[in-house]
């Protein structure tokens, strides 16, 4: 099946820094990438959709100037937090659909924590 | 929107037992629904998706039946085994395109006791 990978897969960082998450797909090309958000013991939330060529089109209530997104080509998309504070901490999850019309095919996570 | 929820939130079983997660969705528009295996510290992983043509789909052990009049799913799993431990989340969908996101069940923590 399709392979989507993420880099790194764990960070720890001080608060009011930046830090960059990448979300790549190995074996496909994705126009569309989706970015999540799992708190502890919590389902999946969506934070934004990632538009290759386009911009980014985020959920309600997510600060599109504090998660930047950037889907620089087809197989790759990143995640910036910038000025991480604690309460960022989570694990950040993308999401790629499969070439096929249906099937999403998940990253194995980013744990982020803000000290 | 749509709205998914799940239960039970957590589940223990025996080795060996059936385990049932039920999910109801609120959108008659979705006809695609996913569920996915959740391991701690890991992505979800798909294990099994059902159409809104069929009623019901088989993959060895994992079975997903769908009732779309009463907006209702549900994952069953046979003869568990400790592996088998994980969340699982449910998903709808209300279109078969490239792109469509999905919205998911809150989760379920099953254990699956030796």
């Amino acid at each position: 099946g399709a392979v989507v990978s993420q880099h790194p897969s764990w960070v720890i960082c001080k608060s009011g820094t930046s830090v960059k998450i990448e979300c790549r797909s190995l074996d496909f090309q994705a126009t569309t990438m989706f970015w999540y958000r799992q708190f502890p013991k919590q389902s999946l939330m969506l934070m934004a959709t990632s538009n290759e060529g386009s911009k980014a089109t985020y959920e309600q209530g997510v600060e599109k100037d504090k998660f930047l997104i950037n889907h620089a080509s087809l197989t790759l998309s990143t995640l910036t937090v910038t000025s991480a504070h604690p309460e960022d901490s989570s694990f950040y999850i993308c999401s790629a659909p499969s070439s096929g019309p249906l099937g999403q095919y998940f990253g194995p996570g980013t744990r982020l924590t803000v000290t | 929107g749509e709205n998914v929820e799940q239960h039970p939130s957590t589940l223990s079983v025996q080795e060996g037992d059936s385990a049932v997660i039920k999910c109801t969705y609120s959108d008659s528009a979705s006809n695609y629904f996913p569920w996915y295996k959740q391991e701690l510290g890991k992505g979800p992983q798909l294990i099994i998706d059902i159409r809104s043509n069929v009623g019901e789909k088989k993959d060895q052990r994992i079975a997903v039946t769908l009732n779309k009049t009463a907006k209702h799913f549900s994952l069953h799993i046979t003869e568990t085994q400790p592996e088998d431990s994980a969340v699982y989340f449910c998903a709808a969908s209300p279109l078969i395109n490239y792109g469509q996101n999905f919205v998911f069940g809150p989760g379920t923590r099953l254990s699956v006791l030796p």
